[in-house]
């Protein structure tokens, strides 16, 4: 079956520092992926998303390229905020016509002023 | 509202109560899931409605869990005889059709509690 690993957390780092979160997948055929975030107190939000091969999403900052040789999709951002720290989850579609999301286990972010 | 709405935010019962969780999609969107989120970990699929129609229950945990969605609109998942590992975080989404690449959007969720 499908199935998405993301790199241990939480993940603590100063503002303006590099970020990555490592993304790794199992899937059949050719999967959709997404990164989503959820906010302190908010709801799951997407935040990118890549639907084939070598596809880079992004949006505020953040990118990721859909890596079918390495089954990856790191998450980055440059620079990093305080406003940036949240919950981020690595996601797939694949399997179904209609989009069920297998997701990652999360991974914590803070980000100190 | 303009976005997914989920009632009650938090629900407390005790074990072997029935639970109902109502979810209000935006309106118009064809596919509706429900997730389940444990303390510290992603959310795990439930089912699916494609409107009216419940096309995958694959993710239930057990048939003390139903989900219906008559009207194509709003969905309720009900939980007969709660027992502790049925808390968790319980998400509905929805999306404006059905297909792979397209966006989910998620309610707040419903913050289940079985004492």
């Amino acid at each position: 079956g499908n199935s998405v690993t993301q790199m241990e957390g939480p993940v603590t780092l100063s503002e303006e520092a590099f970020l990555t979160i490592n993304c790794t997948y199992t899937a059949t055929g050719y999967p959709s992926l997404f990164w989503y975030v959820q906010y302190p107190g908010e709801g799951l939000q997407l935040l990118l998303k890549a639907t084939k091969a070598d596809d880079k999403g992004s949006n505020k900052g953040f990118e990721a390229t859909y890596r079918k040789e390495t089954t990856s999709f790191h998450l980055e951002k440059g620079s990093v905020q305080v406003s940036d720290s949240a919950v981020y989850f690595c996601a797939l579609t694949g399997g179904t016509s209609y989009g069920k999301l297998t997701f990652g286990q999360g991974t914590i972010l803070t980000v100190h002023p | 509202g303009a976005g997914v709405s989920q009632s009650p935010r938090y629900k407390v019962a005790k074990r072997g109560q029935d639970v109902a969780l109502r979810c209000d999609p935006i309106s118009g969107h064809v596919s509706l899931f429900w997730y389940q989120q444990a303390l510290g970990q992603g959310p795990e699929f439930l089912t699916y409605f494609q409107n009216e129609a419940q096309l995958d229950k694959s993710g239930l945990p057990s048939d003390r869990f139903f989900a219906e969605r008559p009207e194509g609109s709003v969905s309720t998942l009900k939980i007969q005889r709660t027992q502790q590992e049925d808390s968790a975080v319980y998400l509905c989404a929805s999306s404006l059709r059905p297909g792979r690449n397209q966006p989910q959007h998620f309610g707040d969720g419903t913050r289940l509690s079985i004492l």
